[in-house]
């Protein structure tokens, strides 16, 4: 089966050390987007990539960090400047082929971060 | 302001009730998304439209561009219902990007 893999469910974090999340796909898709979810606001883009080897940042990007060296794997790290980093962290996929028009997007069951 | 908004903010219904929530938005669009989040989190995509009516089973998703304005409706509702409804837009100028709105809340009792 198809689908999107984000590890852990669960995650703990002392002050001042950086975490690391992952997101995993055998969608074959070539977009990923890590979102932000806090309570009584609507979802929030920290970083996308379109391709391997390529990625920007979304509307909240300071305090995280990505990488995309293959085209199944976007790892998200939450670094020690990031602030306020308790919150809920999902991982979406995209098919974004040429004569595919709009798609929609295959998200992952999330990672729930807690500070310590 | 947000770019998009939904309403009611909660709801709560009887079993079996008609249920409707709205989604109005600010910004030219490309599509219209609905979402629903399960208690767990995980977020799966209902709806993904750009003029008209879908329907999926007992749920419905209307759009009309000109008044930017979209609509999910449930009918006979069941308690398995209970979520989190999203809706989401994909801008014309962002390409593949989302903006969402905050959520509805939804309850069915038994």
């Amino acid at each position: 089966d198809g689908g999107i893999t984000q590890s852990p469910k669960y995650l703990f974090r002392k002050e001042g050390q950086n975490v690391t999340l992952s997101c995993e796909q055998n969608l074959n898709h070539d977009a990923m987007y890590w979102y932000r979810q806090d309570p009584g606001q609507g979802l929030r883009l920290i970083y996308y990539s379109q391709i391997v080897n390529d990625f920007q940042k979304g509307d909240i990007a300071e305090g995280y960090s990505v990488s995309r060296e293959k085209k199944e794997s976007f790892p998200l790290t939450v670094t020690s400047a990031q602030k306020n980093p308790t919150a809920f962290y999902l991982c979406a996929s995209k098919t974004s082929r040429r004569g595919q028009g709009n798609q929609p997007q295959h998200f992952g069951d999330g990672t729930r971060l807690s500070i310590l | 302001k947000n770019e998009v908004e939904q309403s009611p903010q909660n709801l709560t219904a009887q079993e079996g009730e008609f249920i409707t929530i709205n989604c109005s938005y600010s910004v030219g669009i490309s599509a219209l998304h609905w979402l629903q989040q399960h208690p767990g989190g995980g977020i799966v995509s209902l709806f993904m439209l750009s003029s008209g009516k879908k329907k999926h089973g007992r749920l419905i998703a209307t759009i009309n561009i000109q008044e930017k304005h979209s609509s999910l409706h449930i009918t006979a509702s069941h308690p398995r219902d209970s979520a989190v409804y999203i809706c989401a837009v994909s801008r014309e100028t962002s390409g593949s990007r989302l903006t969402f709105g905050e959520g509805t809340q939804l309850t069915v009792n038994p």
